[in-house]
Parts: structure tokens; sequence; C-alpha cells
């Protein structure tokens, strides 16, 4: 049971290459999120899909796609990459609103 | 709408002293959940402790209690026998228990910082 994975753990990107951020649960959740840090800020909402084939804008959705591929996988896309998005990229999933369990994040630089 | 206040960016404190972290929320949903997280410098972030809105008694996992004041909106956590490895970034979050609109808010963090 490996909860929630994130692929790449970390990468570099010049400006406006675009790119692709992965990720996966294991434990049959309904819900996933993508989150975003910056330096001394707590955690914000990009996207969210509260089901398979369902998606929603969060907080800071500009610059961003994701893809609900199936149950068990929810992607974000970098289409054209800014130094804006230079940042700890965290997944998460849940399930009945008490849980949220977050994978080891991907920390992306853009140059 | 959802919003939370973290007032502490730092804390120091002695090894095997209680801790107090603060933490007050907002929010226009009935039906909620308070969370806290743990973030170490390895930077993931560690699950701790949930508290729903219709529970009347204070969430307990181990060494972690969260302290709930429905009124005063508050949601605090309290750390019992502070260990070294206590050491690291704690965020206090807040999220809707309504299915489909189960996305979390989360506040700046506290940096605590355990003393030898």
């Amino acid at each position: 049971n490996a909860g929630v994975t994130q692929t790449p753990k970390f990468q570099v990107l010049k400006t406006g290459q675009s790119m692709t951020l992965q990720c996966a649960q294991d434990m049959n959740h309904n819900s996933m999120y993508w989150y975003r840090q910056d330096p001394g800020m707590g955690l914000r909402l990009i996207y969210y899909s509260a089901s398979e084939g369902t998606t929603d804008k969060g907080e800071v959705p500009n610059g961003y796609n994701v893809s609900r591929l199936n149950k068990r996988e929810f992607s974000l896309r970098l289409e054209s990459a800014a130094p804006s998005q230079t940042s700890v990229y965290f997944c998460a999933s849940s399930e009945g609103g008490q849980g949220r369990y977050f994978g080891p994040g991907t920390r992306l630089t853009v140059t | 709408a959802q919003k939370i206040t973290q007032t502490q960016p730092g804390m120091f404190v002695q090894e095997k002293e209680a801790v107090t972290l603060d933490c007050t929320y907002d929010t226009s949903d009935q039906s909620y959940g308070l969370f806290w997280y743990k973030q170490p410098s390895s930077g993931e972030m560690i699950f701790l402790i949930y508290q729903g809105s219709y529970d009347e008694q204070n969430a307990t996992e181990g060494r972690y209690s969260l302290n709930f004041q429905k009124a005063r909106k508050s949601a605090n956590l309290v750390i019992s026998a502070s260990q070294l490895g206590d050491s690291a970034m704690y965020f206090c979050a807040t999220g809707s228990l309504n299915f489909g609109n189960e996305k979390l808010t989360f506040g700046t963090g506290t940096r605590l910082t355990i003393i030898p």
C-alpha cells in the first residue's frame, strides 16, 4: 500500500516548456487534489477532482490544466511554464472528509 | 469561503515541555473539519489529527490533542512532552465535509523548534 505517489520528485524547466506532473493513489479514494506551496506560505489549491470524470478550479488555477485519467490517477499539466510557477507541488487524496493524504511533493524550478 | 489564521510564525520550546500552537478559523460551512499537519525539513506533509465540527469531544492522537472551541472558532494543537523530532512546520487547515467539496484551506504555518 503505497498511499499517494508523485512523479517526478524534482524538475527544472525553462520558461515556455511544458510538462505533466503525475499522481496516483491506491486507497480507492474518490477525491484528489493538486496544491502548490510557495516559501513562507501554506498550501494553495490549484485544482481538484471530487470524483472520476469531474474536475474543478481551486484558488490558483491559472496556467494549469488537469486530467482525472481514472479513479487512481490525477495529472497536472503546465502548458507553458513561467518562473512564477516555481514551487513545490503536492497531490492529495481523500474519502469521506476525514482524511487528506498527501504525496511526497514535486519540487519544480522554472528558469 | 474559508480562512485559517495562525498568528505564531515561530516558536521555541524546551524539550519535554507542552506546546500549544494557535489556530483560528472562519468558514461558511455548517459541517466542516479541522486538520493539523506536520511538515518536517524533508518536506512531506504528515497528517496529525482531525476534528469534525459536530464532534463534542476534543480529538486526541497519542501526544497530540486538538483543543476545539467552536464558539471562539479556535482549533489549537497541543503537543504534550515535546521531543526534538517535533521540530517542524505545523499547518492548520479546514475543509467542508460535504461530498464533492472537500478541498482544504491552509494557514501560513508555525515553525516549531524544540530546544534540547
